[in-house]
């Protein structure tokens, strides 16, 4: 199966100051998602990329898949207290069945004010 | 408002007893999962279910075991052979369209072992 690396595993950032975590893979990632979650709570969808090269963002978040589609950098802007918690990076199968995302296992993001 | 509902969100064990977690949703997506999460190894995946009454293992189903009866609901029980059942359980589900894997989750189910 293929296997996700997150970079930082852990991160403490001063509000209001940009940030960025990187998701590698050692294979071409055919579908990225990137998830964020609250502690104790479920996953809530981000983004996803598909094609090399991609950059997508929402409010203060901005996701890019590079060229060669084996990494990942999720960047956010001015943070806020809202934007703590754990971002996990996810890809799916090469096939493209419903057979579920693997995970990489997630940066902590703390936002000190 | 369509979505995905587990209960209980905290459960207890006792040793030898067999516990399930339930998880329905509304969404009428034809794929179901169930995640595990342990501080610092991320989510693997314990069983999915592509289609109603069937269903494949998937990284860590040892210890585990679903049913798939209804389209909407995708029970996981944790069975006295988990030695090890201590952990954040999450449940999801998905369209079954091909290259499009996103997944819709629960608010997860802390199972603890007394």
């Amino acid at each position: 199966s293929q296997e996700l690396e997150q970079s930082p595993q852990s991160l403490i950032v001063q509000e209001g100051k940009n940030l960025t975590i990187n998701c590698t893979s050692s294979k071409t990632l055919y579908g990225l998602y990137w998830y964020k979650q609250k502690y104790g709570e479920g996953l809530i969808f981000l983004m996803m990329l598909q094609k090399g090269g991609e950059e997508k963002s929402h409010e203060k978040i901005t996701a890019k898949l590079d060229e060669k589609k084996q990494q990942s950098s999720l960047h956010i802007t001015a943070s806020q207290p809202s934007h703590a918690g754990i971002y996990l990076c996810g890809v799916g199968t090469s096939g493209g069945g419903a057979d579920g995302l693997t995970f990489g296992k997630g940066t902590h993001l703390i936002i000190q004010p | 408002d369509g979505g995905i509902t587990q209960s209980p969100k905290y459960l207890f064990r006792k040793e030898g007893q067999n516990v399930t977690l339930s998880c329905e949703q509304n969404l009428n997506h034809d794929a179901m999962y169930w995640y595990r999460q342990d501080p610092g190894q991320g989510l693997r995946l314990i069983y999915y279910s592509q289609i109603v009454n069937d269903f494949q293992k998937g990284d860590i189903a040892e210890g585990y075991s679903v049913s798939r009866e209804k389209k909407e609901s995708f029970p996981l029980t944790v069975t006295s052979a988990q030695k090890n059942p201590t952990a954040f359980y999450l449940c999801a589900s998905s369209l079954h369209i091909r290259r499009e894997e996103k997944l819709f989750f629960g608010s997860g189910t802390q199972l603890s072992v007394l």
